[in-house]
């Protein structure tokens, strides 16, 4: 199948760490990605990790993959009030590279 | 340089009438896909276009269109339409070779009333 799940809202202090979960089914996945949708706008590529990768890191964003469990995570350190948006988890067959399948978002707030 | 760009911004139609958005890609990218998200959803994967054809099409009926022009440019139509078409209609463009890197517009808003 092509599912991919997201829990719904994470709220989190400023200053301290996020991590965002998503899990998929199809393990013909070859690249997975962050997006980050404010309100209102388009959606914002955060980063991606290749397949046969472990762990990507970018300056306060950290993704974690365990393809045994078909799981992901954002990890975003010292969360800002500007971090306030939803996330999208999303990816790529690799016997479809035409499509991206996103998850339905993780809502993260941010509060003082 | 540009980004992808998105027109118009926000739209109100009515039940039955017909809707054309549009869409400029990045610059340098020739390929553009469309997606449909839904309140609350993450989006749907409705066609591609590369040279001027479709490529693939998600799981939307035929009221969905679309075309691409010489320049790459993009529209995406739907005719007779329903209330469940009101979304955030998302263009993405990339290169064919590099169809793993997609950027996103801003969308346009269409309600249908």
């Amino acid at each position: 199948g092509e599912d991919v799940e997201q829990s719904l809202f994470l709220s989190v202090r400023e200053g301290d760490s996020s991590v965002i979960n998503c899990t998929y089914t199809d393990s013909s996945s070859t690249y997975l990605y962050w997006y980050k949708q404010e309100p209102g706008a388009g959606l914002q590529l955060l980063t991606y990790i290749f397949s046969n990768m472990d762990m990507k890191q970018d300056q306060r964003l950290t993704v974690l993959l365990n393809k045994k469990d078909k799981h992901l995570s954002l990890r975003i350190a010292d969360t800002q009030t500007g971090d306030s948006a939803i996330y999208f988890c999303a990816e790529i067959l690799s016997y479809n590279t035409d499509k991206l399948i996103f998850g339905t978002g993780t809502r993260l707030q941010v509060f003082p | 340089d540009a980004g992808v760009t998105q027109s118009p911004t926000h739209l109100i139609k009515t039940r039955g009438q017909q809707v054309t958005l549009r869409c400029s890609p990045k610059s340098g990218h020739d390929t553009v896909s469309w997606y449909q998200q839904a309140l609350g959803q993450g989006p749907q994967f409705i066609f591609q276009y590369y040279e001027e054809e479709e490529r693939q099409r998600g799981n939307f009926p035929d009221r969905f269109s679309g075309h691409q022009f010489p320049n790459y440019s993009s529209e995406l139509n739907v005719n007779a339409l329903l209330l469940g078409d009101s979304a955030l209609y998302l263009c993405a463009s990339s290169l064919i070779d590099r169809n793993t890197e997609a950027f996103f517009g801003q969308g346009t808003r269409l309600t249908v009333v």
